[in-house]
Formats: structure tokens, sequence, C-alpha cells
């Protein structure tokens, strides 16, 4: 198995703009979370969909954020519009079932917005 | 909300010693502990995870503790390598009721001298 693949690995775009992050996560996994990496707040959880539903998006730090799951193989988040702030890593991990089972992360995508 | 703390925030040890990182945990209802190992440009990978009805956990030179009544969990490394060098993340989650996210400490640095 490939893993969670991420894409694009790397983004820069400017203030303002649209951007989209992709993930596919691991064939059979019932879970996929999007968290943010930043040196300041660490690794948040923004927002996790089980069986494709969106279950807990208290994370999601503001309604220019958004997030999808159109079927078991793929998931975006967007960002309309793009601040500076915005800029961090952001990684989307999945896991098989929801009994005691760590999630497995992508290689996230690091988005700089200038 | 969980809220996980995280110490020492960098750990250096020398090559072959033992290294041990802290972390605490608020939420009583956390029954799932994992630990995430995170190498520089990677996401976080899994490298060991106890439940909340296990005491210690061992796995060749990594080994997890957990305390549930004082709300504490360790990871110790023994032996330790220079490949031991990365970024170390305890979490706590709730698994089994809905709240299926990891609450993340802010990472240890761990640094191996030769």
């Amino acid at each position: 198995d490939a893993g969670v693949i991420q894409s694009p690995r790397h983004e820069v775009t400017e203030m303002g703009q649209e951007v989209t992050l992709r993930c596919k996560p691991i064939s059979g996994h019932d879970y996929l979370f999007w968290y943010r990496q930043t040196m300041m707040r660490g690794l948040e959880l923004l927002i996790y969909f089980n069986n494709n539903v969106p279950i807990d998006d208290s994370g999601m730090p503001e309604d220019r954020f958004s997030a999808k799951m159109p079927n078991a193989s793929f998931s975006t988040l967007k960002i309309q519009p793009s601040e500076p702030r915005d800029s961090a890593v952001y990684f989307c991990a999945s896991k098989p079932d929801r009994v005691y089972r760590g999630a497995f992360f992508g290689q996230g995508t690091r988005l700089t917005v200038v | 909300g969980e809220n996980v703390e995280q110490h020492p925030s960098t750990l250096s040890v020398q090559e072959g010693d033992s290294a041990v990182i802290k972390c605490t945990y608020s939420d009583s209802a956390s029954n799932y502990f994992p630990w995430y190992k995170q190498e520089l440009g990677k996401g976080p990978q899994l490298i060991i995870d106890i439940r909340s009805n296990v005491g210690e956990k061992k796995d060749q030179r990594i080994a997890v503790t957990l305390n549930k009544t004082a709300k504490h969990f360790s990871l110790h490394i023994t032996e330790t390598q220079p490949e031991d060098s990365a970024v170390y993340f305890c979490a706590a989650g709730y698994s089994g009721g809905g709240a299926d996210g990891l609450t993340f400490g802010k990472g240890t640095h761990l640094i191996i001298q030769p």
C-alpha cells in the first residue's frame, strides 16, 4: 500500500487566492482526518470524516475553510480566501476503524501564503 | 475538551543512554494514547500505542507506561541510536464513542549525541 497520499507537497499562493489541498486515504480506512501543524500551535485537528460523512468540524478555524469527502478515496480541504496566517503544514491522516487504532499520516502539504 | 501537556520540549542524550518523555492529559474519558515520531519533512509516524486498560507496553527498545489515576503517560527509549533523533509527539483521545480525533502534545525534539 502506498500510504496516505497528499498533493501538492508544497504550495505557494498569494493572499486572497483559493487553495485546494488533496488527500487519498489508505484503501479500506473508514476514518479521514485533516490536521494543521504550526510551530506556535503544534498539531491541531481541523475536521474528521467517518465513512465520508463529516463528524466533527469544530477545529475548522473559520468559514474560509471547508472540507469535502465525495467518496471513500478522496478528500479536499479548501481555503478561500487564503491569508498569510494560514501558512502551515497540513496533514491528512486515515485509520481503519474506530477501535483503538492510531491514524496513519500523509507526508503533508506545506502551504505558504504571501 | 482534552488538553495534553508534554515535557521536555527538547531532550539531548548520549548515544546508548535512555530517553524519557512525559505527558499528562486532562480528560478522564480518554482511553487511547499513541506516540508518534516525526522526522524532518515527513508526516508523524505511529511508533507505539497503549489503551487505558493496560499499564505498560513494550516493543523492542521502546516502551510506554500509563498511570490512569494520575493521568500521565511516558515514552521510554533505551539504548538510543542516531536514527532515534526526531520530534516525538504524545496524543490522547477517546476511541469508541464518536470522538475519534486525537489531541496532541506540543512535541519533544530528541537529539542523540554521538
